[in-house]
């Protein structure tokens, strides 16, 4: 079965710098898709990034960009020029791509707080 | 577009009594998706459904039931309910199962059993 692993509970940043969220994984697939969503204290889910397994460019999306490493299972997420309403729950997600209704699994999460 | 929405927003029941969580997309989404999280915790997958009238079991059915009579509509009932059943529920749909396509979140129902 898949698994995804954030090891970081909590991390903080300051305003302005740039901070790294850790994701691992584990599967035995050889297509699948990884994302990142924000859970902010309203509890909407967003999603902030996705990168497909079979494309070796990192994914970006303005400020947040992914360190995909297929060979080490591990997916990353930098936030740059960090904000104030970047603080949130921030969840690695893994989604197979060889069966019918496949669902999202999730890590834990790591909360990010941003001080100014 | 509305989105999936989702009611009621926050519920306290108590032990044994049941209720329906209701879920509502207005996206044509085949695919449909009910997850729990508890605290600290990422989601967890109760069941999901590919279009009307098939539903199948995710990773932590038990204690839940659900139908799907129209492509908008994924109810979610909980029967019996117990403290083991406090969490935040969210209901999703995407438009295809694999692939790229970003799965849609209602905003969530808290639910507290006492």
């Amino acid at each position: 079965a898949q698994t995804v692993t954030q090891s970081q509970p909590e991390m903080s940043v300051q305003e302005a710098e740039t901070v790294t969220l850790s994701c691992t994984y584990d599967t035995s697939e050889s297509d699948y898709y990884l994302f990142w969503y924000k859970q902010p204290p309203s509890r909407q889910m967003i999603l902030v990034i996705r990168q497909e397994a079979y494309k070796q460019q990192n994914a970006t999306e303005n400020r947040f960009s992914v360190n995909f490493q297929k060979a080490a299972k591990s997916f990353s997420l930098k936030i740059s020029d960090s904000q104030l309403g970047d603080a949130a729950m921030y969840f690695c997600a893994y989604r197979g791509d060889n069966q019918a209704g496949t669902a999202l699994i999730f890590g834990k999460g790591t909360t990010l707080s941003v001080s100014s | 577009n509305a989105g999936v929405t989702q009611t009621p927003k926050f519920r306290i029941l108590k032990i044994g009594q049941s209720m329906t969580l209701q879920c509502t997309q207005d996206m044509n989404h085949n695919y449909m998706y009910w997850y729990r999280q508890d605290p600290g915790m990422g989601l967890k997958l109760i069941y999901y459904s590919v279009g009307a009238g098939i539903t199948d079991k995710g990773e932590v059915p038990n204690g839940y039931n659900v139908s799907r009579s129209t492509t908008e509509d994924f109810p979610l009932r909980l029967e019996l309910a117990a403290p083991s059943q406090t969490s935040v529920y969210f209901c999703a749909s995407s438009y295809l199962s694999g692939g790229p396509y970003e799965q849609y979140f209602g905003p969530g129902t808290r639910l507290t059993v006492t």
